[in-house]
């Protein structure tokens, strides 16, 4: 089956800092890719996402590479703010939309 | 955009008494909803996925007479924790496609669970 396996965290940056949280999957076929976010105490959102191979997605100064060739799909953002401060998911599609879950990664952004 | 509510967003019951969390599409219907659990720090594990009109699909491991879940409508799912004990505690979220796009599943805010 498909899986998602994501650095461990928390990690920790100074505002503006350049963020990167890598992302790796195991999948059959041509699945899609998604980023969600939690914030605390809520559910999640979906960040981006790329349906094909080199797709970028992108959304709020965050964006992700779909790169079958080294099946992965690494999220960055250029000057993170203390409001991105939340858990950050990788996802895999399995079938009908079904995702599959990385482990999160806790992203925590100081002033 | 497409938005699913889930309530309660908490609640608190104590042990051997029975909780039921409900989800809705508000503004698209949806044959299939997911209900996701989650414990503190870690992802989210698939449960079981909900269709309407017929019975639920339970993910291995998942008991099903104890995650009694019903889809009467195409925008209500409802999960029903049966005799609640401590260790079901926990952050459950759903979440649902909608029938006429081709699009990603919509998430709820979550119902944090907690058995005393």
């Amino acid at each position: 089956g498909n899986s998602v396996t994501q650095m461990e965290g928390p990690v920790t940056l100074s505002e503006e800092a350049f963020l990167t949280i890598n992302c790796t999957y195991t999948a059959t076929g041509y699945p899609s890719l998604f980023w969600y976010v939690q914030y605390p105490g809520e559910g999640l959102q979906l960040l981006l996402k790329a349906t094909k191979a080199d797709d970028k997605g992108s959304n709020k100064g965050f964006e992700a590479t779909y790169r079958k060739e080294t099946t992965s799909f690494h999220l960055e953002k250029g000057s993170v703010q203390v409001s991105d401060s939340a858990v950050y998911f990788c996802a895999v599609t399995r079938g009908s939309y079904i995702p599959t879950f990385g482990r999160g990664t806790s992203l925590i952004v100081h002033p | 955009g497409a938005v699913v509510s889930q309530h309660p967003s908490w609640v608190i019951c104590k042990s051997g008494t029975s909780v039921k969390i409900e989800c809705r599409s508000l503004d698209f219907q949806a044959t299939t909803m997911f209900w996701y659990r989650q414990f503190p720090k870690q992802s989210l594990m698939l449960m079981a996925t909900s269709n309407e009109g017929s019975k639920a699909t339970y993910e291995q491991g998942v008991e099903k007479d104890k995650f009694l879940i019903n889809h009467a409508s195409l925008t209500l799912s409802t999960l029903t924790v049966t005799s609640a004990h401590p260790e079901d505690s926990s952050f459950y979220i759903c979440s649902a496609r909608d029938d006429g796009a081709n699009t990603e599943a919509f998430f709820g805010q979550g119902t944090r669970l907690t058995v005393v």
